[in-house]
């Protein structure tokens, strides 16, 4: 069993959608969660960064860690085609194994005009 | 600023030969760290470095590859006698502190015939 497991997608949604990207995870360890976006051949970009459980608000952006779930969750509203791009998933333990990231397969989100 | 610059972009090699890929960070990031990316796959952690050390190296295939951060200059990821197989996406990527998100390069796309 992977330690990140993301919804495989891929998702195709009209423009102005509500789009809801998940990641689960196993260790326990983990305290700091990411969210990237990536363009084909492009490198991927940080998009959210959360620490713990909660949420965190960016512009049309909002991510949630629910530790006892073990569950993350990526909101875009009014999403764009500009949105179209694989979204990653990632998580590190801080301390512990200070420094790794460990990915989501990532979920491929098309927004059609 | 420039962000985390690698190079080169695109490289062939055949099998057998050595390939040198290069990163230079964010300017102030102490942390580097590389991954792979093999097609229609996530990203794989291979090592994380802080200048003339390595902190991490869990994910480095324990035969034919090997990185280095030196006191001056970038960051290479050596892999001596490529094999097919190491055809991948390679992407570096820095941070100012351990904890949290990186910033990424574009990436280094190996080929190998």
């Amino acid at each position: 069993q992977k330690e990140v497991e993301q919804d495989p997608g891929p998702l195709s949604v009209p423009e102005g959608a509500i789009v809801s990207l998940n990641c689960t995870y196993s260790n326990s360890a983990f305290q700091y969660f990411m969210w990237y976006r990536q363009y084909s051949r492009k490198g991927p970009e940080l998009l959210m960064y959360t620490y713990s459980s909660g949420n965190k608000e960016d512009g049309r952006f909002t991510a949630q860690v629910d530790k006892s779930s073990k569950y993350i969750s990526l909101f875009i509203r009014d999403s764009q085609p500009s949105d179209s791009a694989t979204y990653l998933c990632a998580m590190s333990a801080g301390n512990t194994n200070a420094g790794k990231s460990t990915f989501g397969d990532g979920t491929t989100l098309t927004v059609k005009p | 600023n420039a962000g985390v610059m690698q190079n080169p972009r695109h490289l062939v090699r055949r099998r057998g030969q050595e390939a040198r890929l290069r990163c230079s960070p964010v300017k102030g990031h102490s942390h580097v760290y590389w991954y792979r990316q093999l097609p229609e796959e996530g990203l794989k952690f291979m090592v994380y470095l802080q200048k003339e050390n390595i902190i991490d190296e869990s994910g480095m295939p324990k035969e034919r590859f090997s990185a280095e951060f030196p006191k001056e200059g970038p960051s290479i990821l050596r892999i001596q006698q490529v094999v097919r197989g190491d055809s991948a996406a390679y992407f570096c990527a820095s941070s100012p502190k351990q904890s949290g998100g990186y910033t990424f390069g574009s990436g280094t796309r190996l080929t190998v015939v």
